[in-house]
């Protein structure tokens, strides 16, 4: 089965600056896909960017852009700028390309201090 | 707002209770999935609902009991249940599951469920 490893259960970073949160994960599958989700305080789940493991180029919104080493089965996401509206948790996934199911990391618990 | 409505957002209950969860997706989506998050731990995918059918059923113990009457709503009952399973549980929904993996979920704000 699919595993997905976030090592840095917290991280903070102080405002403006940027942070890279870490994720690997381990397949057999050379085609799939990579999510990060933020989870703020409210609960309700928002993705914030995803990257298709075929296409070589990094993916990136706004602020936000991934690193992906699909040798390494790396995928840690860098927040540049960092706003105090960033605090949150954040889930690292992944999802084959056939099935139903999204695997998830144990999440990234990030703080921002102003 | 992500279009997909949970209530109740909090639930306390005896172990000897029934009672049930509700989802509701305005999106137009035709999958539907409950998953159970604990404290340091993955989310947990439960149940998966592909046009009404139930696809995916990851070894729930029969206490939880899903329903999909419709493509926008689904319920998962609870009865009889232990306090272990006491977690956050979040409704998600998507285009058709098993199609376009690249499809995104989009997630609820989950019940955090207590169990005395």
């Amino acid at each position: 089965a699919q595993t997905v490893t976030q090592s840095q259960p917290e991280m903070s970073v102080q405002e403006a600056e940027t942070v890279t949160l870490s994720c690997t994960y381990d397949t057999s599958e050379s085609d799939y896909y990579l999510f990060w989700y933020k989870q703020p305080p409210s609960r309700q789940m928002i993705l914030v960017i995803r990257q298709e493991a075929y296409k070589q180029q990094n993916a990136t919104e706004n602020r936000f852009s991934v690193n992906f080493q699909k040798a390494a089965k790396s995928f840690s996401l860098k927040i540049s700028d960092s706003q105090l509206g960033d605090a949150a948790m954040y889930f690292c996934a992944y999802r084959g390309n056939t099935g139903n199911q999204f695997y998830f990391g144990t999440g990234t618990s990030l703080t921002v201090i102003p | 707002e992500t279009g997909v409505t949970q209530t109740p957002r909090h639930l306390v209950m005896g172990m000897t209770n029934k009672k049930s969860l509700k989802c509701e997706q305005h999106l137009g989506h035709n999958a539907m999935y409950w998953y159970k998050q604990s404290a340091k731990k993955p989310l947990e995918l439960m149940f998966v609902y592909n046009f009404k059918e139930q696809t995916e059923n990851n070894s729930v113990p029969s206490r939880f009991s899903p329903e999909c009457p419709n493509s926008s709503h689904l319920f998962l009952h609870l009865h009889t249940l232990q306090p272990e399973d006491s977690a956050l549980y979040l409704c998600a929904s998507s285009q058709a599951a098993g199609t376009l993996a690249k499809n995104i979920q989009y997630f609820g704000a989950g019940t955090r469920l207590s169990v005395l």
